[in-house]
């Protein structure tokens, strides 16, 4: 089936605007994650949904950021007030249950540009 | 103490020739682990995975693993320059109710 969809691809927004990405994962996928990656560096994990248990947020580096996950499927992860700073690619994965554990399926991420 | 570590590179091998990229992880109690391969502007992408100890290979990529020692490793044979890319090493580990951790990855350069 499709893959992990989402977005924009690209948004581009003045500092102290709000913004709002989105990520469809793969259908029956019950694990999505939300990375955050600036140019040359590695994943930064921002937050984890899993299922109908309390999202794993202990990756979220303010409180201008926030994510939620409607009916198990869709998520989106809003920046407030965004700065400069918050200038990234935000990539969405997910993966479905399995017992030892199953690779994640990234989406082409939303490339973020604070001006 | 980092997770999940691996050496940033960058790691340059000639054309053909056989590339070694590690990850050592903390916690003994990890389960299954991960390569993924990202290209310069693309997204991650899996390309091998491991769960048993020992070796598992597919095409020209082979995933080595030791618990014991802790840790994973991914060999590419025939090296190409199409595989210049950062590798990515992720873990499950047993408690962690964020189920997957990267490492930073590897940067390897396939020189023609």
């Amino acid at each position: 089936g499709a893959g992990v969809s989402q977005s924009p691809s690209n948004k581009v927004t003045e500092k102290g605007k709000d913004v709002e990405l989105r990520c469809d994962p793969i259908s029956g996928h019950t694990a999505l994650y939300w990375y955050r990656q600036s140019l040359g560096q590695g994943l930064e994990f921002l937050i984890y949904f899993q299922g109908n248990s309390a999202p794993d947020k202990s990756g979220l580096p303010s409180d201008r950021f926030s994510a939620e996950r409607t009916g198990g499927s869709v998520s989106t992860l809003t920046i407030q007030r965004t700065q400069q700073e918050d200038s990234a690619v935000y990539l969405c994965a997910s993966s479905r249950p399995g017992g030892l554990g199953s690779p994640l399926h990234f989406g082409n991420g939303t490339r973020l540009t604070v001006t | 103490q980092k997770e999940v570590e691996q050496n940033s590179g960058p790691l340059s091998v000639p054309e053909g020739a056989i590339a070694s990229l590690n990850c050592t992880y903390s916690d003994r109690g990890s389960q299954s682990f991960f390569w993924y391969r990202q290209y310069s502007g693309k997204s991650p992408e899996l390309i091998m995975s491991i769960y048993s100890n020992g070796d598992k290979e597919d095409g020209r990529f082979t995933a080595q693993l030791n618990k014991a020692s802790q840790y994973v490793s991914l060999l590419i044979r025939d090296s190409q320059p199409s595989d210049s890319a950062t590798y990515l090493c992720a873990v499950i580990s047993s408690g962690s109710a964020r189920q997957l951790t990267f490492g930073s990855g590897t940067q390897l350069t396939v020189l023609p």
